[in-house]
């Protein structure tokens, strides 16, 4: 079975510093994408970047970039230079390739003050 | 292009009552799928439909059920209420062009309370 474990319930950050939230995973398969999801204060769910399993190059999406351990089944998400903006929770995903199907973290919910 | 929409957005019910939810996908799109979020466990996924059809399904009780419009709209069920059953419940959608990665687009869910 897939599970995937956010070990961070919440955290806080200072405006313009940078933060890591931690993910790491459980599976068997090979295939697969692993993902992070932003949901803020009342506001839809959002896809924040991406990983596809057979690439060893980590993902990066401006000041969103990610640190993929495959060996070690660990996906952290780093923000640089965090803004208010990026207060909300944030949602580590796996999706399994050869079932189509998503399954997500418990979250963490990202504080970042003025 | 509008994006995936729920209704009702909040719901009250009690315990013993059943509720349908409603998810319209955006357009083109052929596959939704069903989450129930609560606080600690994160997103549980119910069940996914794709082409009326249910294609994969989560672990969770009879009493959530679904279902897909030809239109693709879809419908979520909950039987026979329980105070647990408290959650707020996102739908997502997605192309589903082919199997493999499809991005999913969340919608901004439905509140349910259960009294």
């Amino acid at each position: 079975a897939q599970t995937v474990t956010q070990s961070q319930p919440e955290m806080s950050v200072q405006e313009a510093e940078t933060v890591t939230l931690s993910c790491t995973y459980d599976t068997s398969e090979n295939n697969y994408y692993l993902f992070w999801y932003k949901q803020p204060p009342s506001r839809q769910m959002i896809l924040v970047i991406r990983q596809e399993a057979y690439k060893q190059q980590n993902a990066t999406e401006n000041r969103f970039s990610v640190n993929f351990q495959k060996a070690a089944k660990s996906f952290s998400l780093k923000i640089s230079d965090s803004q208010l903006g990026d207060t909300a929770m944030y949602f580590c995903a796996f999706m399994n390739l050869n079932f189509n199907k998503f399954y997500f973290g418990s979250g963490t919910k990202l504080n970042v003050k003025p | 292009k509008a994006g995936v929409t729920q209704t009702p957005r909040y719901l009250i019910k009690t315990r013993g009552q059943q509720v349908t939810l409603s998810c319209s996908p955006i357009s083109g799109h052929r596959s939704v799928s069903w989450y129930q979020q609560t606080p600690g466990q994160g997103l549980q996924f119910l069940f996914e439909y794709f082409s009326e059809t249910q294609r994969n399904k989560g672990n969770f009780p009879g009493r959530f059920s679904g279902r897909q419009f030809s239109n693709s709209r879809s419908e979520m069920n909950v039987s026979t209420l329980e105070l647990g059953d408290s959650a707020l419940y996102l739908c997502a959608s997605s192309l589903a062009l082919s199997r493999g990665y499809d991005e999913q687009f969340f919608g901004p869910g439905t509140r349910l309370t259960v009294l």
